[in-house]
């Protein structure tokens, strides 16, 4: 079965604190896509990364990196330097892929991030 | 590019009413999924279409249906409405389904 355990319900941090957002993930499959997404209280989900199951390179964004390691099924994300707008909840997402080239995206419970000034 | 959008925002509807709600996606792309969202359960996957085929569809009754127009909009239907199908529907497009798939806002649907 595939599952997303995002055991982080709520974290609390002071701006310029970094932060890390822990995923752990379950798939059988050898193919496969993690994902990151942030929740502002507007509601939409915006897409921060996809990384596939064949690299397993560490990203930087600006003040973003995901750290994934296969060894682990882990998927974290870290934010340094936080800022008071990246205050939202961030989910981790698994993709499955069915044959067709579709993928459905399995989602953690998500983990509400709050950045104090 | 304009994003996904989903119409209406908010709908407020009461037991036993149907809803139906809209999904335009990004140009070009041809995948539309949904999603629903609430407190107790999470994100959980609904349906997807592609090119007017339903190609998978998740756990949900089948007072859940959709459809996808030539024009690759979406809509999907919700009716004999229950107090539980409260929740946030979001809709997702991608070129195929393969790609990161981009969301819309949302609709809120309430059910009093």
């Amino acid at each position: 079965a595939q599952k997303v355990t995002q055991a982080q319900t709520e974290i609390s941090v002071v701006e310029k604190e970094d932060v890390t957002l822990d995923c752990v993930y379950e798939t059988r499959d050898t193919t496969y896509y993690l994902f990151w997404y942030k929740q502002p209280p507007s509601g939409e989900l915006v897409f921060l990364i996809r990384r596939n199951s064949f690299d397993e390179q560490n990203e930087i964004s600006g003040r973003y990196s995901w750290n994934f390691q296969k060894s682990t099924s882990s998927f974290n994300f870290t934010i340094t330097a936080s800022q008071v707008v990246d205050s939202a909840v961030y989910f981790c997402a698994l993709s499955v892929t069915f044959s067709g080239g579709y993928n459905k995206l399995i989602f953690g419970a998500g983990t509400r991030l709050a950045v104090h000034p | 590019k304009a994003g996904v959008t989903q119409t209406p925002r908010y709908l407020i509807k009461t037991r036993g009413q149907q809803v139906t709600l809209s999904c335009s996606p990004i140009s070009g792309h041809r995948s539309v999924s949904w999603y629903q969202q609430t407190p107790g359960q999470g994100l959980q996957f609904l349906f997807e279409y592609f090119s007017e085929t339903q190609r998978n569809k998740g756990n949900f009754p089948g007072r859940f249906s959709g459809r996808q127009f030539s024009n690759s909009r979406s809509e999907m239907n919700v009716s004999t409405l229950e107090l539980g199908d409260s929740a946030l529907y979001l809709c997702a497009s991608s070129e195929t389904g393969a790609q990161p798939q981009h969301f819309g806002d949302g609709t809120r649907l309430s059910i009093l």
